[in-house]
């Protein structure tokens, strides 16, 4: 089955340090990735869509120049924490659709856990 | 708007005991329907989907979904529950002119001997 995988798994930063996250789809090329947020014992937020070549679609409430998404290929979607705080602490999942509508599946990575000091 | 609605928090169940976790959704037509596993630190597993056709879907891991249009439910159900079922499910729906998944709230699944 088609696979999806983030770098790193686990990262801890001190407060005001930028985080790159990978999202890489590994057999398979996703015109369309996402990126979601989940707290602590909370269920998955969306928090952008990100578009092959394109700019990302961000779901309101979310800051976009706190939250830099690119998607510079078909297999890879990155996130960029910009200056980050301990309130963003948080587990984020990507996830990848191989289709070109939601009645294909979506594919999700194992999550990255970003601690905040 | 869409919104997806699973009204248990957590549930407990007896190992070899069944399960049926409730989801409810919101939304004009039918929604592309997803139920998922999380494990503590993971990422989401996919156990079923339904898009169309017979409203009874089976999934991995011996569990079903039944789609119900009157009750706009979808609830997962198991016969048996093992130790390794114990985590958290998530029903989640994606409209049918996109791509964006709408997550519950989701259910922990606690297992006892």
């Amino acid at each position: 089955g088609a696979v999806v995988s983030q770098h790193p798994s686990r990262v801890i930063c001190k407060s005001g340090t930028s985080v790159k996250i990978e999202c890489r789809s590994l057999d398979f090329q996703a015109t369309t990735m996402f990126w979601y947020r989940q707290f602590p014992k909370q269920s998955l937020m969306l928090m952008a869509t990100s578009n092959e070549g394109s700019k990302a679609t961000y779901e309101q409430g979310v800051e976009k120049d706190k939250f830099l998404i690119n998607h510079a290929s078909l297999t890879l979607s990155t996130l960029t924490v910009t200056s980050a705080h301990p309130e963003d602490s948080s587990f984020y999942i990507c996830s990848a659709n191989a289709g070109t509508s939601g009645r294909n599946e979506q594919f999700f990575g194992p999550g990255t856990r970003l601690t905040v000091l | 708007a869409q919104s997806v609605t699973q009204p248990d928090i957590h549930i407990t169940v007896s190992e070899g005991a069944s399960l049926e976790l409730r989801c409810n959704y919101s939304y004009g037509a039918t929604p592309y329907l997803f139920w998922y596993v999380q494990s503590p630190g993971q990422g989401l597993q996919l156990l079923l989907k339904y898009f169309s056709g017979d409203t009874l879907v089976q999934g991995i891991k011996g569990f079903e979904a039944e789609f119900k249009r009157s009750q706009s439910s979808f609830n997962l159900r198991k016969p048996s529950v093992h130790w390794s079922d114990a985590a958290e499910y998530f029903c989640a729906v994606v409209n049918t002119g996109g791509f964006k998944t709408i997550f519950g709230a989701g259910t922990r699944l606690f297992v006892k001997a």
